[in-house]
């Protein structure tokens, strides 16, 4: 039971460039979330989901697109990249429950140059 | 609309010592509040949640946290501080309605010294 799990770890992108921060998780959680957290910050929302095929904006969502086809996946995907968008990218998830706890990943680290 | 204040960026003690991180809340109704702990790189960690059921919560590692709705505030203590709690904390609001988003504080940095 690995929970949830991101990938890559660490990437460089130079500006214009585009990815995909991939997001898996065996928890077999309907919610899903992606946030950003910059230096001295708490954690912004930037995308989240309630089930397979249902997406919706947070605070944070210009520049970075979404998609849930899945219930285990849930990737972000950043298509012109900016130098504001260097932060450190985290996905959660969370059971169909009202005021329940979140489950975070490890994290990825995006440097835009 | 949810929100919270930390009302310290950072906090040093020496090791043995209590701990107090204070956190105040605003809501419109009656939130759920959590703590959240970092360690360096890596990811969030519950420490304890409040959801309307005791106003005292005992987390993990020695933590716990009072919900106090007449000062709004929802600080964490610990009786005795370890080397190993030295990290970032974070005191988090939920939302109301469907998708339990969360609005996350600042955070509090404590270090812990010998």
């Amino acid at each position: 039971n690995a929970g949830v799990t991101q990938t890559p770890k660490f990437r460089i992108l130079k500006i214009g460039q585009s990815m995909t921060l991939q997001c898996t998780q065996d928890m077999n959680h309907n919610y899903m979330y992606w946030y950003r957290q910059d230096p001295g910050m708490g954690l912004k929302l930037i995308y989240y989901s309630v089930g397979a095929g249902i997406t919706d904006k947070g605070e944070v969502p210009n520049g970075y697109n979404v998609s849930r086809s899945t219930t285990e996946d849930f990737p972000l995907r950043l298509e012109l990249a900016a130098p504001s968008q260097t932060s450190v990218y985290f996905c959660a998830t969370s059971p169909t429950v009202a005021r329940e706890t979140q489950y975070f990943g490890p994290g990825t680290r995006l440097l835009v140059l | 609309a949810q929100s919270v204040t930390q009302l310290d960026s950072h906090v040093s003690v020496s090791e043995g010592t209590p701990v107090l991180l204070r956190c105040n809340y605003s809501s419109s109704y009656s939130p759920s509040l959590f703590w959240y702990v970092q360690h360096p790189n890596k990811g969030l960690q519950l420490l304890l949640k409040y959801t309307s059921a005791a106003t005292l919560v005992k987390g993990i590692n020695g933590f716990e946290a009072e919900f106090k709705k007449s000062e709004t505030s929802f600080h964490l203590t610990k009786p005795s501080a370890h080397m190993s709690d030295a990290a970032e904390y974070f005191c988090v609001v939920s939302h109301p309605g469907g998708g339990n988003k969360l609005t996350f504080g600042t955070g509090t940095q404590l270090k812990v010294e010998l």
